[in-house]
């Protein structure tokens, strides 16, 4: 059963272009959404957050926009550059005396061809 | 600042020995987290450790799965008469004393598990 989703397992753009990742969860007590980047036989290093109360969150390149109805949200990346070929992860907190049980997705690799 | 360390970085085993995967933390971070990650999968929660408190083990699969926190530092986790679906990244993480937004945890490089 998984809660949290990221369906497209790879995606490659060119440099310069727009990356969107996406995400989708399902349980609905989820209230804080987290973004890791993963390069190669290194941990995950966190990204960029969104809390539920807000539906967008700006961190220079990087954008996150969150829409609660679909339970859906999404990573830009603008412009991409080579060296933001990693592997993403989504990640989600119920909040409340949980909040530290962070909920990933399988990850999407991305590939930015130069 | 030193990030969070994890020994040893790959370890082969056969079926049914026993193993302990060493986690350090960053200095002064009192939250120790472990999870793994299969073969395709997402990183998956295993155990949680903050201070003295009582660790959360809700997230470890079977009870051949441990772990301890020494000290309030250095945790082990050991994985007794390993399978071979137990083959995994196993990776650690920590955060400071207070779990405030945005829940930032810092992982280390992890520990890949082969079990033969």
């Amino acid at each position: 059963d998984q809660q949290v989703k990221q369906n497209s397992p790879s995606l490659s753009v060119q440099e310069g272009r727009i990356s969107i990742l996406n995400c989708d969860y399902t349980n609905s007590m989820f209230d804080y959404f987290l973004w890791y980047k993963k390069y190669p036989a290194e941990g995950p290093t966190f990204l960029i957050s969104i809390s539920s109360i807000k539906d967008k969150n700006e961190d220079g390149r990087f954008t996150v926009f969150l829409n609660k109805s679909a339970k859906h949200l999404s990573l830009h990346i603008v412009p991409s550059q080579p060296g933001d070929s990693a592997v993403y992860f989504c990640a989600a907190s119920g909040g409340g005396g949980s909040n530290y049980k962070l909920t990933f997705g399988k990850g999407t690799l991305l590939t930015v061809n130069p | 600042g030193a990030g969070v360390s994890q020994s040893p970085s790959n370890k082969v085993t056969e079926k049914g020995k026993d193993v302990e995967l060493r986690c350090d933390p960053i200095s002064g971070h009192t939250a120790l987290y472990w999870y793994r990650q299969s073969l395709g999968q997402g990183l998956e929660f295993l155990i949680y450790f903050q201070g003295n408190s009582a660790p959360d083990k809700s997230g470890l699969p079977s009870d051949r799965f441990s772990a301890e926190r020494t000290g309030g530092s250095v945790s082990t986790l050991t994985i007794q008469r390993t399978q071979q679906e137990d083959s995994a990244v196993y990776l650690c993480a920590s955060s400071p004393a207070r779990i405030v937004w945005p829940y930032e945890q810092y992982f280390g490089p992890g520990t890949r598990l082969t079990v033969t």
